[in-house]
């Protein structure tokens, strides 16, 4: 089955603790991008990644880091969390060629203390 | 800033009957959107997509509608059922294949039995 996987599903972490959200995809695509939902806000997207080794920001990148080491994961990684990056946070995965046929995944509720 | 907002934040529709969700976009240069539904505790799902140079695009009993005078976006759901509950987004793109994609904040529609 075509998935966007995430993990872990909840997470309740402490500010300042390093943490690691995982995202795989197995469809092969090449692009790959993560989002934070917040009430009000609507999605905004964090960081992407076009192909392997390729990555750039988006529109609310501070924070975060991601990487892309391989074609099928694609981590975001808090090296200091803080309680205003408490959100839900998406993972998505596209073909590359169109966006129009974003994949999601389940989602990664973060609370920060 | 650019911005794609949704006009009403709620909406409830009796089952059976035609629901419309509307969205207003304030870059004229956009060219591409499209609407995801998302159910709850899931991620967003592609519904429909439309580029710039159509006025309405129709799938299986949903239709979005384009206005680019007035910068408006709308998805008529017809014959609503049960399973149409959830939240909608539109969102847009300068162009088809860009891969930024902006959000609308989103409308949650709730189908009354």
């Amino acid at each position: 089955e075509a998935q966007v996987t995430q993990n872990p599903r909840y997470l309740i972490t402490v500010t300042g603790k390093k943490l690691t959200v995982t995202c795989s995809q197995n469809m092969n695509h090449e692009y790959m991008s993560w989002y934070r939902q917040d009430p009000g806000l609507g999605l905004r997207q964090i960081y992407y990644s076009m192909n392997v080794e390729v990555t750039d920001k988006g529109d609310v990148p501070e924070g975060y880091k991601v990487s892309r080491k391989e074609k099928r994961n694609f981590p975001l990684i808090l090296e200091s969390p803080s309680p205003n990056q408490t959100s839900l946070y998406f993972c998505a995965s596209s073909s590359g060629l169109t966006n129009e046929k974003l994949f999601f995944g389940s989602g990664t509720q973060l609370s920060v203390l | 800033g650019e911005s794609v907002g949704l006009h009403l934040p709620t909406l409830s529709v009796q089952e059976g009957d035609n629901s419309i969700i509307n969205c207003a976009y304030s870059n004229s240069a956009s060219d591409y959107f499209i609407w995801y539904k998302q159910e709850s505790g899931k991620g967003p799902q592609f519904i429909i997509d439309i580029r710039s140079n159509m006025d309405k695009r129709q799938g299986q009993r949903v239709t979005v509608l384009l206005n680019k005078t007035v910068k408006h976006l709308s998805l008529q759901i017809a014959a609503t059922q049960p399973g149409d509950s959830a939240v909608y987004f539109c969102a847009e793109t300068p162009w088809f294949g860009n891969e930024k994609l902006t959000f609308g904040t989103g409308t949650r529609l709730t189908i009354i039995p």
